[in-house]
């Protein structure tokens, strides 16, 4: 059974802080990782995509993957009140099949004014 | 606009009655998923579908149907054999190709009484 573990949280930062979010997954063959944005009653979004080891950063968000230690993260620099929302982490099936995400359960983060 | 739409946002239905839930695309996507998130717990796979007229079951298809009878089109009905089918019905769509990545639709909120 492949899995995607997150802390549930919450977690809470002051506005201006870092939030670092992390993910931990089971398959060895998993190839992509995303991170989703959900708002409460909302649909998830899609923020980052990381497909090899190292950070990749695109504005206020970078994304950081260990393939070794099966481990993804998410850092929201100034993080502002408009980020407060659960961030889902996301993993492919793996092996060459189908388009097939593995989700997390979510960390709910809440940015405090 | 291209994008992911599902209709309706909010659905009230009895128990016994089986529903259908809309999902239109014109991202010219070829593969589309269904997922159905409850209140804690992460994103389920129900059914997917990489091309037209063809269609797999997810990690919790019991009591679900599907069709793929247009690239853009994918519904899905909640039959009366669905044990507990109250919950956030949730739409996406991709490229087939190596990014893996799914875009969402707003969402049903299913309800049944």
């Amino acid at each position: 059974q492949k899995e995607v573990e997150q802390n549930s949280g919450p977690l809470s930062v002051p506005e201006g802080a870092i939030a670092s979010l992390n993910c931990t997954y089971s398959d060895r063959v998993s190839q992509s990782f995303f991170w989703y944005r959900q708002y409460s009653g909302k649909s998830p979004e899609l923020i980052m995509s990381i497909y090899s080891n190292g950070d990749k950063e695109d504005g206020r968000f970078t994304a950081q993957l260990n393939k070794a230690s099966q481990y993804v993260s998410l850092l929201i620099r100034d993080s502002q009140p408009s980020d407060s929302a659960t961030y889902l982490c996301a993993v492919n099936e793996g092996g060459g099949g189908a388009n097939n995400l593995f989700f997390g359960t979510g960390t709910r983060l809440t940015v405090i004014p | 606009d291209g994008g992911i739409t599902q209709s309706p946002k909010y659905l009230f239905r009895k128990e016994g009655q089986n529903v259908t839930l809309s999902c239109e695309q014109n991202l010219n996507h070829d593969a589309m998923y269904w997922y159905r998130q409850d209140p804690g717990q992460g994103l389920r796979l129900i059914y997917y579908s990489q091309i037209v007229n063809d269609f797999q079951k997810g990690d919790i298809a019991e009591g679900y149907s599907v069709s793929r009878e247009k690239k853009e089109s994918f519904p899905l009905t909640v039959t009366s054999a669905q044990k507990n089918p109250t919950a956030f019905y949730l739409c996406a769509s991709s490229i087939r190709d190596a990014t893996y990545e799914q875009y969402f639709g707003p969402g049903t909120r299913l309800t049944v009484t």
